[in-house]
């Protein structure tokens, strides 16, 4: 099946710092997808690519969708502590007919300190 | 996009028994599906529960383990049967998109211990 790899696997960066982050694929993705999770949650979108090239933002986030769509970046800029949480970048399932059958990668985890 | 409710948010289950988590949206969608994110880990499709027919499992699920209903289309639960210390995991179900919107809504999950 298809696989995501994210890096990098953790992150500790201090208040106000850029972070980065990316998602790789040996497959062709269709659609890219950003999600956070908070300790006890379910995962929340984050930003939705879904043009190869695209560049989203959503506040201090920025996503790109790579333009050979086996890639996506995101990038937080000046952190804050409820940053803090786990981003998983995750895509669905190619070819299906299903709009929700999603392969997530590994998960980011990021640490705030202020 | 949907509102989902989940529940229980959290058990602690004996070895050998079974737990049902319930699953209710408040809005009709075709398509419901259910992950299992085990410890430190990312989120892995268990099934795909569609109304009025069987869920479609992915390898390395099967029914008797995970049986599902899905007896609407606003409603699904995911039933973790003869349970292990290896089922303790956070499971969680979420609900199909659009082209346009491909929804990505989940719920805040069922976090199983199994002692």
């Amino acid at each position: 099946g298809q696989q995501l790899n994210q890096s990098p696997q953790s992150m500790f960066i201090q208040e106000g710092e850029d972070v980065s982050m990316n998602c790789t694929s040996s497959s062709i993705f269709n659609t890219w997808l950003w999600y956070k999770q908070d300790p006890g949650e379910g995962p929340v979108l984050l930003i939705a690519l879904y043009k190869a090239g695209e560049l989203t933002s959503n506040g201090r986030l920025t996503a790109q969708f790579g333009i050979t769509r086996k890639d996506s970046f995101l990038n937080i800029s000046a952190s804050i502590p409820s940053d803090v949480g786990i981003y998983f970048c995750a895509g669905p399932d190619a070819g299906g007919t299903s709009y929700g059958k999603l392969t997530f990668g590994q998960g980011t985890i990021l640490t705030v300190h202020p | 996009s949907a509102v989902i409710s989940q529940k229980p948010s959290r058990d602690i289950c004996q070895r050998g028994t079974s737990l049902t988590i319930q699953c209710q949206v408040d809005s009709q969608v075709t398509m419901m599906f259910w992950y299992r994110q085990q410890p430190g880990q990312s989120l892995t499709l268990i099934a795909t529960a569609n109304q009025g027919s069987e869920a479609t499992y992915e390898s390395g699920f099967v029914i008797d383990k995970f049986p599902i209903s899905r007896p609407n289309l606003t409603f699904s639960t995911l039933t973790v049967s003869n349970m292990s210390p290896e089922d303790s995991s956070i499971y969680l179900c979420s609900v199909e998109g659009t082209a346009d919107n491909y929804g990505y809504t989940f719920g805040s999950g069922t976090r199983l211990t199994v002692v």
